[in-house]
């Protein structure tokens, strides 16, 4: 199957800091999402974004299709910021395939 | 416009108990996915359900099965249970793939935290 791979693993940020987090992908696809994962388990959808790119106020992704990889960029990081980023990609098969995440911890 | 709703928050089982969890989709949605997550790791897919059929399943056993609904909710049974089942149950809906759409972004519920001692 797809492969998926995120990095860094782990993110420490001070407050106000920018930050980029990278999802690689084995494979083509037809469907990239990125999410926020609260505390309580919810997966919070950021961006549904197969190729191109998207901002969302201080949230902006870009997926290069061709070269299988997409960038998830925080601006101005806020403590509420903190969680698990993951990256999930669908090749034409209708099920998601998950990386392993990135840690956020946005320090005050 | 209600989003995916799980039911129940949490739940905790004995091992080779059985367990049902439920899922109603987002409005205007009629495909529903499952998936598990272990602690420490992303969600891995079970099976989706469209049109009351299972239409894909992930690498697990038998002992996962599933239902839908002419509403298009879904249940998900797990019989047998182990320690290992112990995870967050995710529940995702997306709308139907229409002629000329590749794709279509999932949406998920809360989670359903179950816990087998």
């Amino acid at each position: 199957g797809i492969q998926v791979e995120q990095s860094p693993p782990d993110l420490i940020l001070q407050e106000g800091a920018n930050s980029t987090l990278r999802c690689n992908f084995s494979d083509s696809v037809n469907n990239l999402q990125w999410f926020h994962q609260n505390p309580w388990g919810q997966l919070i959808n950021l961006f549904y974004i197969p190729s191109g790119t998207k901002q969302n106020g201080r949230l902006s992704a870009t997926t290069v299709a061709t070269e299988r990889y997409s960038l998830l960029y925080i601006s101005s990081s806020q403590t509420t910021d903190s969680g698990v980023y993951f990256c999930a990609v669908e090749r034409m098969n209708y099920k998601l395939s998950f990386g392993a995440g990135t840690t956020v911890t946005v320090r005050a | 416009d209600a989003g995916v709703t799980q039911s129940p928050t949490h739940l905790i089982k004995t091992r080779g108990q059985q367990v049902t969890l439920r899922c109603s989709p987002k409005s205007g949605h009629d495909t529903v996915s499952w998936y598990q997550q272990a602690l420490g790791q992303g969600p891995q897919f079970i099976f989706q359900y469209y049109e009351e059929e299972e239409r894909q399943r992930g690498n697990f056993p038998d002992r996962f099965s599933g239902h839908q609904f002419p509403n298009y909710s879904s249940e998900l049974n797990v019989n047998a249970l182990l320690l290992g089942d112990s995870a967050l149950y995710l529940c995702a809906s997306s709308p139907t793939r229409t002629s000329g759409r590749a794709s279509d972004e999932q949406f998920f519920g809360p989670g359903t935290r179950l816990t087998v001692l």
